[in-house]
């Protein structure tokens, strides 16, 4: 199995300012990915975070609003740049072990809300 | 494109009732499909997986079926408990263009009451 740790669990941040998720994971993984999760709604995929790469980003989601940091196999950051309140979500990040027939594990989430 | 449902949205009983929870999608040409648990503002905590050639997996009270053929999973809850209250969502993990891609359902909100 995998732990991950995600910090902060919750943040209010003004509007115009950035806010940056970190997550580290007890184990090598080579891709992260991170999820935004709007109020009420399902999980959508930012983007992929590979070590030693850019990350890949979904249709929708820019680099210059979502930058993302994977400095090794075992951490990652998010940031939510230039925020505003539509950017109030929860940001999960999350591994997927080939080891356990790619079985999915989150960490336990960033709460933002942005006034 | 693959899409996931959950019917129904929201589902309120009392404590002890035994329940099932649905998931449906639209393309069979799946890897696993894997049942989560989301308490309000939290990640997910991952309750059962279910490999493609597999129809089902028990951990506890908890029982998972794949009907791949159809399209669906059942998610059976048995003799429900207040703390089982929560968001419960699936995820299909399937592959586009080569690469692996997850979609999550809308989810089920549940809730026991004692």
């Amino acid at each position: 199995s995998a732990v991950i740790s995600q910090k902060p669990s919750r943040d209010i941040c003004q509007r115009g300012t950035s806010l940056t998720i970190q997550c580290q994971v007890d184990s090598q993984v080579t891709m992260m990915f991170w999820y935004r999760q709007q109020p009420g709604q399902s999980l959508t995929l930012i983007a992929t975070a590979n070590q030693g790469s850019e990350a890949t980003y979904e249709s929708g989601f820019v680099i210059d609003k979502f930058p993302i940091s994977r400095p090794n196999l075992t951490f990652s950051t998010l940031t939510v740049s230039n925020m505003s309140p539509e950017d109030s979500s929860i940001y999960l990040c999350s591994v997927a072990l080939a080891g356990v027939n790619e079985k999915l594990f989150f960490g336990s989430g960033t709460q933002l809300s942005v006034l | 494109k693959q899409e996931v449902t959950q019917i129904p949205a929201a589902l309120s009983v009392p404590e002890g009732e035994n329940l099932v929870l649905n998931c449906s999608f639209t393309d069979s040409a799946i890897y696993n499909l894997q049942w989560f648990r989301q308490d309000p503002g939290k990640g997910l905590t991952s309750l059962l997986l279910i490999q493609s050639s597999q129809r089902e997996q028990t951990s506890g009270r908890l029982n998972a079926s794949l009907d791949k053929s159809s399209g669906r999973s059942t998610l059976y809850i048995a003799a429900s408990q207040p703390g089982d209250s929560a968001t419960y969502l699936c995820a299909v993990t399937g592959y586009s263009g080569g690469y692996q891609k997850v979609t999550f359902g809308t989810g089920t909100k549940l809730q026991v009451i004692p």
